[in-house]
């Protein structure tokens, strides 16, 4: 059990620039979650997969957001046209199957400028 | 949709006292609790979990309370030590769902 991988662990970008963050979840985990966690906060959720299909997405995953998890393995969030307020870290946990809490990533933090 | 509301924010103890941590949500659906331990610079790390048809779970110093009815759960921490400084998070899941809804956070510090 390697845990929950994300890349990268940091990102600092410019307003309008799109960027993409990948998540590669504990091995046999079919299920797969992002969340957001701005300073001081709770995580925020905003997607949830089962295997490769996208079952729940968050009113905060606005039309510039977009997840996938192609093949149910690793997933991508891309966020396009980047705004200041989308700085935050952005973390990605697994579970397997059945009611168990999700096992969370060390997170991407972006920044953007 | 659920709601979860933590307290305090911030807490300091001193070494080897208890640490209580208070939380309420809104949605009596709600049936699974987790609570998680976050360091600096790290993800959410699940340190105890209460399922709603149990009201008290036990996992050496730290222990968890659910009451239903008034709909509250507590984090107890007996005999800290320094490493458990930390943000400590309290979450719930709807019966339905899958998404976890989490507070706002507690920063606990240990004093030596």
């Amino acid at each position: 059990d390697t845990g929950v991988s994300q890349d990268p662990r940091h990102k600092i970008t410019k307003r309008g620039q799109n960027v993409t963050f990948r998540c590669d979840p504990i091995s046999e985990h079919n299920r797969l979650y992002w969340y957001r966690q701005t300073l001081g906060q709770g995580p925020e959720f905003l997607t949830y997969f089962q295997n490769e299909a996208q079952l729940e997405k968050s009113r905060l995953l606005s039309d510039r957001f977009s997840a996938e998890r192609p093949k149910g393995s690793f997933s991508t969030l891309e966020i396009q046209r980047t705004e200041q307020g989308d700085s935050a870290m952005y973390l990605c946990a697994s579970s397997p199957g059945g009611d168990r809490a999700p096992n969370f990533g060390p997170g991407t933090r972006l920044t953007v400028t | 949709g659920e709601n979860v509301e933590q307290h305090p924010s911030t807490l300091s103890v001193q070494e080897g006292d208890s640490a209580v941590i208070k939380c309420t949500y809104s949605d009596s659906a709600s049936n699974y609790f987790p609570w998680y331990k976050q360091e600096l610079g790290k993800g959410p790390q699940l340190i105890i979990d209460i399922r709603s048809n149990v009201g008290e779970k036990k996992d050496q110093r730290i222990a968890v309370t659910l009451n239903k009815t008034a709909k509250h759960f507590s984090l107890h921490i007996t005999e800290t030590q320094p490493e458990d400084s930390a943000v400590y998070f309290c979450a719930a899941r709807e019966a339905a769902g899958n998404k976890l809804t989490f507070g706002g956070g507690t920063r606990v510090l240990v004093k030596p």
